[in-house]
């Protein structure tokens, strides 16, 4: 049973719209949920992270809304850009173990 | 600032061979990480260290064993490949195992065996 689900898998916008990535999870031990970025070629790199004392993090055009109760978080990316296209991941942290579980990314292209 | 160096980039392996991939850090983090990333999936933990010399098995150590013989490298071998695997391997670290809020990885090495 997959512990952290994305939603969708591949999602287009187009330049300036906002895009919205989604995730949900199952386990109530997890306390921290980072998302990473990925482009082609390279490894994934920290892009903004909440905890879940909190339920909103903003970082420039990055937010991440979340949900305790429905288990659920969201990244929504304002005024998109191209240089945006990437693979997004969205994991979760066991407050116990401290291992990191991730879900199976969504692939955002952004059209200038 | 610091780098994760992963060697090689692309290996391309035989049947039934035993692979090795490795990994370098120059950020003196405690925590070493190997993830196995398929096509369109997740990344899946194969094998982490906490310390030199530490071993932790992940979700996915079957058919793979791991090294940590210094606190700047990790290695990671694969047994025996199997045919028409494809896949990338990444290498991470952080400063911690318990409060990792930030993995950085490497570039990935990319497997293909005929």
């Amino acid at each position: 049973q997959q512990q952290v689900r994305q939603s969708p898998q591949s999602l287009t916008v187009w330049e300036g719209e906002t895009a919205i990535l989604n995730c949900s999870y199952e386990d109530s031990t997890f306390n921290y949920f980072p998302w990473y970025q990925q482009f082609p070629g390279e490894g994934p790199a920290l892009l903004i992270s909440i905890r879940s004392v909190s339920d909103k993090k903003e970082d420039g055009r990055f937010t991440i809304f979340f949900n305790k109760r429905e288990k659920k978080l969201s990244l929504h990316i304002t005024d998109s850009q191209p240089g945006d296209s990437a693979t997004y991941f969205c994991a979760a942290r066991n407050t116990n173990t401290g291992k990191l579980t991730f879900g199976d990314g969504t692939v955002l292209t952004v059209k200038p | 600032g610091g780098i994760i160096t992963q060697t090689p980039k692309f290996l391309i392996g035989q049947e039934g061979q035993k692979l090795t991939l490795k990994c370098q850090q120059n950020f003196n983090h405690d925590t070493m990480y190997w993830y196995r990333q398929d096509s369109g999936k997740g990344l899946r933990l194969i094998y982490y260290s906490i310390t030199e010399n530490d071993l932790q098995k992940g979700d996915l150590s079957e058919g793979y064993d791991a090294s940590r013989e210094k606190k700047s490298s990790f290695s990671l071998t694969v047994t025996s490949a199997q045919k028409n695997e494809m896949a990338v391997f990444l290498c991470a670290s952080s400063i911690a195992q318990l409060s990792n809020e930030r993995l950085f990885f490497g570039h990935g090495t990319k497997l293909s065996v005929l």
